[in-house]
């Protein structure tokens, strides 16, 4: 069955621009969230979405945002970005929002560089 | 300080060794994955812990939940084992929080 899918797969934005990257999770799964990797920071969690409504979320400001649609493909946005915000953006999904079936598939991810 | 450390942050060992990755967490946690990810980014989930032990292949996990400690250790190693190896835990507030990761590095 096809994996999670993310795109664009790498994107260039100019700071105080807005981005919206989108992920497709596995068939099946209602589960989706969102991570931001950087090399100083390593991983860290943005939010959780199960059947379109945001579960919980991470420390981040709210100009990230995300939702989820009713086939349970998700988006994020970041609004007014800074250089700050270049990273790689994963997302993953799950049939379950606990982990309680074990399951996690993560998509190859959104690189976005800041200029 | 972090909630989530991992040990050692880097690890170089010979092809055929036997690998100990720690993770140890400060806060109450529900669930556990070791996640590897190889260079690229690519992130794969090779187990979930909840309590116990999980054995796949030459890949075994423990969790003590007690102990507030878990180990990934990997027998007979092999250069394509050569990742980042990244423990993440979903605490009580149901929030998921990263170890910074171990980059093993096995000579052939």
């Amino acid at each position: 069955k096809a994996g999670v899918t993310q795109t664009p797969r790498y994107l260039i934005k100019t700071r105080g621009q807005q981005v919206t990257l989108s992920c497709s999770p596995i068939s099946g799964h209602r589960s989706v969230s969102w991570y931001q990797q950087t090399p100083g920071q390593g991983l860290q969690f943005l939010f959780e979405y199960f059947s379109e409504t945001q579960r919980n979320k991470g420390n981040f400001p709210g100009r990230f945002s995300g939702r989820q649609f009713s086939n349970s493909r998700s988006e994020m946005n970041v609004s007014t970005l800074e250089l700050g915000d270049s990273a790689l953006y994963l997302c993953a999904s799950s049939l379950d929002p606990g982990w309680f079936t074990g399951e996690l598939f993560f998509g190859e991810g959104s690189r976005l560089t800041v200029l | 300080k972090n909630e989530v450390e991992q040990s050692p942050q880097n690890l170089t060992a010979q092809e055929g060794e036997f690998i100990t990755i720690n993770c140890s967490y400060s806060v109450g946690i529900s669930a556990l994955h070791w996640l590897q990810q190889h260079p690229g980014g690519g992130i794969v989930s090779l187990f979930m812990l909840s309590s116990g032990k999980k054995k796949h292949g030459r890949l075994i996990a423990t969790i003590n939940i007690q102990e507030k400690h878990s180990s990934l250790h990997i027998t007979a190693s092999h250069p394509r084992d050569s990742a980042v190896y990244i423990c993440a835990a979903r605490n009580r507030d149901d929030k998921i929080i990263f170890g910074k990761g171990t980059r093993l590095h096995i000579l052939p």
